[in-house]
């Protein structure tokens, strides 16, 4: 059974500094995708990655995948309050199936 | 871009009535959707497949008899919550993507129900 990992599961951070948020899972899969949740609000792409090595980088956000290690980071770089919200992994369940496990969510408070 | 649109957003019913759910996809033709279910402060779980023109494939754990899905066309999903319970009460979220252009997956707007 697919599993997925995200750590932290929250996280409170000044702005203009980094940090990094992990996704872990459990099997095989080459599809890997990042998403953002504001408070009462559905899910926003932000990152699908398809592919070992793959790196995608929007504005302050930078997400990679590394399929041998099952892991994906998604790195934040000088954050900004906007940036406060809830973001997700989650792992395709079985090659391009489309059913996603989700991890828990990382909770990211950004401080002025 | 592509929209995926979810009616109502907000619901609230009670006890024991059934509610149903939309989910559109405005541009695009969708031959599978996928319903979540979110509650607060956790994360989403997958609870089914939405696949047109067939019967829905359920996750294990997930009562079938309890959330009917039909698929009717290929651009609209539904799920009835039937004979709802105040632990029913969630977020609803379903996706889709477009046929023949896999690894883009559209999420809806949610809905969330309330029983009362």
């Amino acid at each position: 059974e697919l599993k997925v990992e995200q750590n932290p599961l929250f996280l409170s951070m000044q702005e203009g500094k980094n940090y990094t948020i992990y996704c872990n899972y459990s099997t095989t899969s080459d599809r890997l995708y990042w998403y953002r949740q504001d408070p009462g609000k559905s899910l926003e792409s932000l990152f699908v990655l398809l592919s070992n090595g793959a790196v995608k980088q929007e504005g302050r956000l930078m997400a990679s995948l590394d399929t041998k290690a099952r892991l994906s980071t998604l790195h934040i770089t000088a954050a900004v309050h906007d940036l406060s919200a809830t973001y997700f992994c989650a792992v395709d369940k079985k090659g391009g199936s489309e059913k996603l496990v989700f991890g828990k969510g990382t909770k990211l408070t950004v401080n002025p | 871009g592509a929209v995926v649109s979810q009616h109502p957003s907000r619901v609230i019913c009670k006890s024991g009535t059934s509610v149903k759910i939309e989910c559109r996809s405005l541009d695009f033709q969708a031959t599978t959707m996928f319903w979540y279910r979110q509650f607060p402060k956790q994360s989403l779980m997958l609870m089914a497949t939405s696949n047109e023109g067939s019967k829905a494939t359920y996750e294990q754990g997930v009562e079938k008899d309890k959330f009917l899905i039909n698929h009717a066309s290929l651009t609209l999903s539904t799920l009835t919550v039937t004979s709802a319970h105040p632990e029913d009460s969630s977020f609803y979220i379903c996706s889709a993507s477009r046929t023949g252009l896999k690894n883009t997956i559209y999420f809806g707007e949610g809905s969330w129900l309330t029983v009362v």
